[in-house]
């Protein structure tokens, strides 16, 4: 089964609007963290922003914002005012204890083009 | 200079041959990682070492097997490379986070393999 899925291959938005990337997770470890990445064309891996299990309210970092939903097991990326330079795929990813060590799990990734 | 730094940076090789990819960092970390990149597939995590005494196996180590030298230094090597080993690699540290470290994973600039 699928660790973290996101459903979203591909999402265009206009530039200056916000939008929704996103990403469920499952896993039965009660700690765990979430973790946005951004990959432009150029390829670099770029780390976007952060969540852990026991946070209490949503991360922001930015125009960066996460809609964490424990419940729900779904952790979205929402981007504010996007820009042309948001164009990349965005991956989403799980760090979870598996056998007493850490393992960082990815998505399949939502690539994101803005539009002028 | 690079944090993490992977070479080579772009590889092309046959099939059969034996290939190395090597992974240095300054960062001082003790978990290093191993991930390839294909289209549509995400990250997917090759080994992992969290510390030189330590080597573990991710999702797809089938014909891979790597080394850590030394705490910075962690190789991966194809011993017999095939045509579906082409892939974009990536090398990733991490700490383990806690005393307000969230522990993100950080990335080399990847390299690129093709197996003709």
């Amino acid at each position: 089964a699928q660790k973290i899925t996101q459903t979203q291959p591909g999402m265009f938005v206009q530039e200056k609007e916000a939008v929704t990337l996103d990403c469920t997770y499952d896993t039965s470890d009660p700690s765990y963290g979430l973790f946005w990445y951004k990959q432009p064309s150029s390829g670099e891996m770029i780390f976007l922003i952060y969540q852990g299990s026991y946070d209490q309210q949503n991360a922001t970092e930015g125009r960066y914002s996460l809609n964490f939903q424990k419940a729900r097991k779904s952790d979205n990326l929402v981007i504010s005012a996007s820009q042309l330079g948001d164009s990349a795929m965005y991956f989403c990813a799980m760090r979870e204890v598996t056998s007493g060590t850490y393992k960082y799990i990815f998505g399949t990734g939502t690539r994101l083009k803005v539009l002028a | 200079d690079a944090d993490v730094t992977q070479t080579p940076r772009n590889r092309i090789t046959k099939t059969g041959k034996r290939i190395m990819l090597e992974c240095s960092q300054t960062k001082g970390h003790d978990r290093m990682y191993w991930y390839r990149q294909d289209p549509g597939l995400g990250l997917q995590l090759i080994y992992y070492s969290f510390d030189v005494k330590d080597i573990n196996k991710g999702e797809i180590s089938d014909g891979y097997s790597v080394s850590r030298q030394a705490q910075a230094k962690f190789s991966l090597s194809l011993e017999s490379a095939i045509p579906n080993q082409t892939a974009l690699y990536f090398c990733a540290t991490s700490d383990s986070g806690g005393q307000g470290r969230i522990g993100e994973l950080f990335f080399g600039e990847g390299s690129r393999l093709t197996v003709l």
